[in-house]
């Protein structure tokens, strides 16, 4: 059974730099064609993708959010973390991580999210 | 880069059926797209993946009043009998080139 959890600060202040930790159990981050994201949600708004990392640590960023995303993994604590600096009031929202799974075939090539956490609110402000 | 367009609303009657709809932009209509139900204040659900040819592959639990389809550039979520608790918001998402797109999501009422 696949589960994941957030955990981190629910209030920052402007400028502070954001830690979140997702740990999850029921897989392996080492397993091929598996990987971590992380997705937000402003209250009342959809969900934005941020940051993904795969079993062979590659990893992938939002084109608008990339300078200020940094994810890692640490496989023998089945967690995976991310920081996002710079933080401003606009980047109020619940943050979730989610399992990503390769679901493509011969002919194609496609991820999607099959698993996710409860999430986690996260409110900016001084 | 594949962008993916929602309807913002949608509603139907309890126990009728529905068909939420989820647009590939140009250059992008063979793409797969899976969807996911957020239930109010919770965390996504996901529900199914739909591919370009029409045929669909659900996740675990997903009932079989759920089902997917596709035309040309366009994604199906079509919910039969409608339930109450099936009142939630629909989100697709694709994939490509290493990068993960949402739509907006449709609000689904049951009346």
């Amino acid at each position: 059974q696949i589960t994941l959890k957030e955990s981190g600060p629910t209030l920052v202040k402007p400028t502070q730099t954001l830690t979140l930790t997702c740990t999850f159990s029921g897989f392996s981050l080492t397993t091929s064609g598996v990987g971590v994201g992380w997705i937000r949600q402003p209250p009342g708004k959809a969900l934005e993708w941020l940051a993904l990392i795969y079993w062979d640590d590659d990893k992938r960023y939002s084109p608008s959010l990339r300078s200020r995303l940094t994810i890692a993994k640490d496989t023998s604590k089945k967690q995976v973390v991310l920081t996002m600096t710079n933080m401003d009031p606009v980047d109020t929202a619940t943050y979730y991580c989610a399992h990503a799974l390769w679901a493509g075939d011969s002919s194609s090539t496609f991820w999607l999210f099959d698993y996710w956490g409860p999430g986690t609110l996260v409110t900016v402000s001084s | 880069q594949p962008v993916v367009t929602q309807s913002p609303s949608a509603s139907a009657s309890l126990g009728a059926s529905v068909k939420l709809t989820c647009t590939l932009n140009s250059g992008h209509r063979n793409y797969a797209i899976a969807w996911h139900q957020q239930q109010p204040e919770k965390g996504p659900r996901y529900l199914m993946k739909v591919n370009s040819d029409g045929s669909h592959s659900k996740g675990g639990g997903i009932p079989d009043r759920f089902s997917g389809s596709s035309s040309g550039d366009e994604r199906y979520l079509t919910i039969s009998s409608l339930h109450s608790d099936d009142e939630a918001d629909y989100y697709c998402q694709t994939w490509g080139a290493g990068i993960w797109v949402f739509g907006g999501g449709t609000k689904l009422t049951v009346l």
